[in-house]
């Protein structure tokens, strides 16, 4: 099956610091992938949209400036939380779609962030 | 606006079976997803209807009536590792995912 990967899993900085969240497709490319955030009970919220080589397209509400987004390549994507606050603390959670008919998602593990 | 309904939790007992619901109001639809989520986790994938109908695969079943907006994922011999939250997902007109907020599921010995 189709497998995502994302680096770091887990993840504590300081406020005011920047960090650079990973998402890998292994085994297929992925024409799109996805960036999500989720508190915790709550269910996924999408932040963006990214296609390989274009910029990428962020959800309402979602500060482009602050969550940057490459997706330089078509097996990875990257999201940067820049000057990461106490609320950016949350799990990120990126996943990828190969192109096909199936619009099947293939989620990466996640990546937990807590900012102090 | 669109919209996805699932109860927010439900409990069960370990050998018997569960329904969770999940009914819909989308601008266009183009496929229904479940994806079971455990704590800490990301979610991965269960079932995707796009036709009316049932659609067994194992111990998890999923049905679609288009008609109603309206579809349940059914789990039987439940385990514990069943324990988990189950996210239904709607696939719009633009091919955009639209997540519900997750079932809670409980499953108790």
């Amino acid at each position: 099956g189709a497998v995502v990967s994302q680096h770091p899993s887990r993840v504590i900085c300081k406020s005011g610091t920047s960090v650079k969240i990973e998402c890998r497709s292994l085994d297929f490319q992925a024409t799109t992938m996805f960036w999500y955030r989720q508190f915790p009970k709550q269910s996924l919220m999408l932040m963006a949209t990214s296609n390989e080589g274009s910029k990428a397209t962020y959800e309402q509400g979602v500060e482009k400036d602050k969550f940057l987004i490459n997706h330089a390549s078509l097996t990875l994507s990257t999201l940067t939380v820049t000057s990461a606050h106490p609320e950016d603390s949350s799990f990120y959670i990126c996943s990828a779609r190969d192109g096909s008919d199936s619009y099947e998602q293939y989620f990466g593990p996640g990546t937990r962030l807590t900012v102090t | 606006g669109q919209n996805i309904d699932q109860p927010t939790e439900m409990t069960a007992t370990e050998g018997a079976i569960v329904q969770i619901n999940c009914t819909y109001q989308t601008s266009g639809f183009n496929g229904l997803f479940w994806y079971q989520q455990h704590a800490g986790e990301a979610p991965t994938f269960l079932s995707y209807n796009v036709l009316d109908g049932l659609e067994e695969k194992g111990r998890f079943s999923s049905f679609l009536s288009r008609s109603k907006g309206y579809s349940y994922l059914l789990l039987k011999e439940l385990q514990m590792k069943d324990s988990a939250s189950y996210l239904c997902a709607v696939l719009d007109s633009n091919y955009q995912l639209i997540w519900g907020a997750g079932t809670k599921l409980i499953i108790k010995p």
